[in-house]
């Protein structure tokens, strides 16, 4: 079974950078690329980075994605109060046929 | 735009049949999918479809109980829920997925639809 790590949560201070990372389990992680959203109260949740590294159009180049081996990492600079939320990583993992979420990170902007 | 209906409260063991009418875009040229949230909890895939419906993939916990449906003629897509349980209570959100693989790409979402299982 794949599982995706993240960490309960994170904080920063407006202004300035954060990393939220997330790791998997299985070689499921390795092949696939990962995707992040971004979960607002009373939103529905919106894709931030696809593809690893690619970003919607809309979305500021303030969020960035990268992928090393069994962890993966969101990068958000120059903090803002609005960017406080919960932040998802998402794999597919090709043996399960199965979209697998993270447990999702709190972001607070102190 | 996606527009999603028929969340209700039912008791366990019920059926629920959620639908969701997309517009804006070419239905047929995407796959769809259903994701939910569990009060307090985290976001969770729940099943997806290919382009025609002649693919279909469930997570582990709805396999034999939920079906996933689309009817291109109308924009629609459908998730029929059986034998539900009060684990099912959430709110269920269709996405439109982009024409990239893997299918973890969900770039327009609805509402949401606020399903309880309740006694």
């Amino acid at each position: 079974q794949s599982v995706l790590t993240q960490p309960p949560s994170v904080s920063a201070a407006p202004g300035q950078k954060v990393t939220i990372s997330c790791s998997g389990s299985s070689s499921s992680f390795e092949n696939s690329h990962v995707s992040w959203y971004q979960d607002l109260p009373g939103l529905a949740p919106k894709l931030l980075i696809f593809e690893t590294n690619g970003r919607p159009s809309g979305i500021p180049d303030r969020f960035s994605g990268s992928k090393s081996g069994m962890s993966a990492t969101l990068g958000i600079t120059g903090l803002q109060t609005e960017d406080e939320a919960h932040y998802y990583c998402v794999i597919w993992d090709s043996g399960l046929r199965s979209v697998l979420f993270g447990g999702g990170t709190r972001l607070t902007v102190l | 735009q996606l527009v999603e209906s028929g969340g209700d409260l039912v008791q366990p063991g019920g059926s629920l049949r959620l639908s969701c009418v997309a517009s804006g875009f070419t239905f047929g040229s995407n796959w769809m999918t259903w994701v939910r949230q569990a009060p307090g909890k985290g976001l969770e895939w729940v099943a997806h479809i290919n382009f025609d419906g002649s693919e279909t993939d469930y997570v582990d916990s709805v396999e034999g109980r939920f079906t996933i449906s689309r009817d291109n003629a109308k924009n629609s897509v459908y998730l029929q829920m059986n034998s539900l349980r009060a684990e099912d209570t959430g709110v269920y959100y269709c996405a439109r997925l982009m024409v990239k693989w893997p299918p973890i790409n969900f770039d327009y979402w609805g509402q949401g639809n606020l399903v309880t299982v309740s006694s």
